[in-house]
Order: C-alpha cells, then sequence, then structure tokens
C-alpha cells in the first residue's frame, strides 16, 4: 500500500527556535500534500495544502508566515514552525492522496512538537 | 462549510460486543473515509467510500450518500480495537482533496 513517512516523529525545542518537518510519500508521486495539526482529546484540523510547483495554500486563520510550507520535490513537503512558541506544541500530520485529488488520502506517522 | 458529526463521541464495550458509529455530513461529498487513530497518533485507512458498502473482516462501511450519513460497524470487538474512530469526508467542486474530519469517536474495549 500507499506508505508515507514523516521526519522527525518527535521533537523538542526551545521558544524562539524554529522546527522543519518533512514529509515524503515513499511509493507515489503527490503533487498536493496536506498539513493538519491535533491538539490532544481533538480531531485533526488542516492547516495548509502543499502544491508542488507552486505556493501552498493556507486555511482560514493559518499564519503562513508562521507555517512556512516547501514542496521541494512530487516527493516531498516540508513545514517550518518559524518562532516556536508553547502555544505551538502539537501533533503534526501530513497527509497525500495517492493517485489524484479525489482520490484516497494516506496519512504519515505524526510529528510530535513540545515547545519549552 | 460543512459539519461533520460523529456519535457517540465515547463507547465503552466489552470484549466481543457489536458496536455501530455514525458519521453525518451536512453537504455532499465527493468521498469520505473512515479511519483508526491507534495510541501512537497513526492514522489506519479503514475504508475509503464515498457510497454504498464494504466489508473488511470484522468491520464493515456503508455510506448513504444521498442521506447524508455514514455507519460504521465493528463486530466481535477485541482489545485492540480501542482508540479513536475518525470520519472524514472531501468536498468541493474544485476537487482539491482536502479532508474535514469529525470530531471522533473513542472507543473502549474491555476484557
Amino acid at each position: 500500500g500507499a506508505v508515507v513517512s514523516q521526519h522527525p516523529s518527535w521533537v523538542i525545542c526551545k521558544s524562539g527556535t524554529s522546527v522543519k518537518i518533512e514529509c515524503r510519500s515513499l511509493d507515489f508521486q503527490a503533487t498536493t500534500m496536506f498539513w493538519y495539526r491535533q491538539f490532544p482529546k481533538q480531531s485533526l484540523m488542516l492547516m495548509a495544502t502543499s502544491n508542488e510547483g507552486s505556493k501552498a495554500t493556507y486555511e482560514q486563520g493559518v499564519e503562513k508566515d508562521k507555517f512556512l510550507i516547501n514542496h521541494a520535490s512530487l516527493t516531498l513537503s516540508t513545514l517550518t514552525v518559524t518562532s516556536a512558541h508553547p502555544e505551538d506544541s502539537s501533533f503534526y500530520i501530513c497527509s497525500a492522496p495517492r493517485a489524484s485529488g479525489r482520490g484516497r488520502q494516506f496519512f504519515g506517522p505524526g510529528t510530535r512538537l513540545t515547545v519549552l | 462549510g460543512i459539519q461533520v458529526e460523529q456519535s457517540p463521541p465515547d463507547l465503552i464495550l466489552q470484549e466481543g460486543a457489536n458496536s455501530t458509529l455514525r458519521c453525518n455530513f451536512s453537504d455532499s461529498v465527493n468521498n469520505l473515509q473512515w479511519f483508526h487513530q491507534n495510541p501512537w497518533g497513526q492514522l489506519i485507512n479503514l475504508f475509503y467510500i464515498p457510497s454504498g458498502t464494504k466489508q473488511n473482516g470484522r468491520l464493515s462501511a456503508t455510506t448513504v450518500a444521498t442521506e447524508r450519513y455514514s455507519l460504521l460497524y465493528i463486530s466481535s470487538s477485541q482489545t485492540t480495537d480501542s482508540g479513536v474512530y475518525f470520519c472524514a469526508v472531501a468536498v468541493g467542486s474544485s476537487n482539491t482533496g482536502k479532508l474535514i474530519f469529525g470530531q471522533g469517536t473513542t472507543l473502549q474495549v474491555k476484557p
């Protein structure tokens, strides 16, 4: 089946630093990937759509200068949390549709970010 | 925007019992998926089911798109079924593939 990986799986950083999270589709190409955030005991909230070859599309209320997204290739999207603060601590999950935007989506294992 | 509501929010079962989880959505959807989130946070694809009925082992799902709901059936539940079950729908004529998640049903299966 389709496999999506994320790195790192967890990260602890000091307030004010930037953290980069990678999302890779291992056995298929993805021109579009999605980034979600999940707070404890809550559902997944879509943050942004990562588009290969063009700018990311952000959901309402998500700061694009805070969460930088780069879709570097057909198999890699990165999310950089800039100047992280404790309120950015969360579980970040990426997904990729296998065939097209209509297709079923496959999720990475997630990255748990803790900002001290 | 579209609303996705899941019920019940919490469910406690004895091992061996059957259960039905429900997902209601407020508008037409392009696709619907059911996921199980394990204790480590990984989302496991259960079903891709924009309409109709599918079965996979002890699990089955039915989506009635015209009535805007989907059901996930778990039979002969096991302790390993515990976790959070999410339904998610994709919407939009532009077919962006964005998924909107329900709030989830937290299932606890007791031995």
